[in-house]
């Protein structure tokens, strides 16, 4: 049973537009979230996070916004651009360095000239 | 800057040999992890470790062995492959754990392993 749930396979975006990637939970001990982003034949790589007392953070024109009571969170790229094409990450963790932190399956984003 | 250096990147095995993957980071860090990716599961902890001459289990052990000898190397072992473990692994490293604030993992390009 996944505790991270990305139920978006896969997402087409017009270059330009708004993406927005969703990630639902459902432990609710997850204190942390993270998001990576992933080339093929790369590793991931960090993109943007956000702890549970903050329901918005923003780098640029990456935002993950968190809705605790619906256990769910999202990350919305604004513009986005043929370089934002790739497979995002969903990740959380508890409250600890000594938890561990439980990724989603992915959801592989195509951004559109 | 080299970061985290994964080898090999490709390798197919036969069902029942053995190899071993090896991890390599420079930057100091005290913790390292295995993965496994497989489609539509994301990434899998395989072991973890959070210093050197340290191992621990992660979510899907079985099948596999670790060694931190030294505190920039992590070796992962399969005794003798199966099918199942078909997949790519990937190699990652951190200055804190994994549930610290900002301090994120810094990820290996992958080694892309098939068993037959």
């Amino acid at each position: 049973d996944q505790q991270v749930k990305q139920n978006s396979p896969s997402l087409s975006v017009q270059e330009g537009r708004i993406s927005i990637l969703n990630c639902d939970y459902t432990n609710s001990m997850f204190d942390y979230f993270l998001w990576y982003k992933k080339y093929p034949a790369e590793g991931p790589t960090f993109l943007i996070s956000i702890s549970s007392i903050k329901d918005k953070n923003e780098d640029g024109r990456f935002t993950v916004f968190l809705n605790k009571s619906a256990k769910h969170l999202s990350l919305h790229i604004v513009p986005s651009q043929p370089g934002d094409s790739a497979v995002y990450f969903c990740a959380a963790s508890g409250k600890t360095s000594y938890d561990k932190v439980i990724f989603g399956p992915g959801t592989s984003l195509s951004v559109i000239p | 800057n080299a970061g985290v250096t994964q080898t090999p990147k490709f390798r197919v095995l036969k069902t029942g040999q053995s190899m071993t993957l090896l991890c390599a980071q420079d930057m100091n860090h005290e913790y390292m992890y295995w993965y496994r990716q497989d489609p539509g599961m994301g990434l899998r902890l395989i072991h973890y470790s959070v210093g050197e001459g340290t191992t621990a289990k992660g979510e899907v052990p079985d099948g596999y062995n670790v060694s931190r000898l030294k505190k920039q190397n992590f070796l992962l072992g399969l005794e003798s492959a199966a099918p199942s473990q078909t997949s790519v692994y990937f190699c990652a490293s951190s200055y804190e754990g994994q549930g610290a604030p900002n301090q994120p993992q810094h990820f290996g390009d992958g080694t892309r392993l098939s068993i037959l």
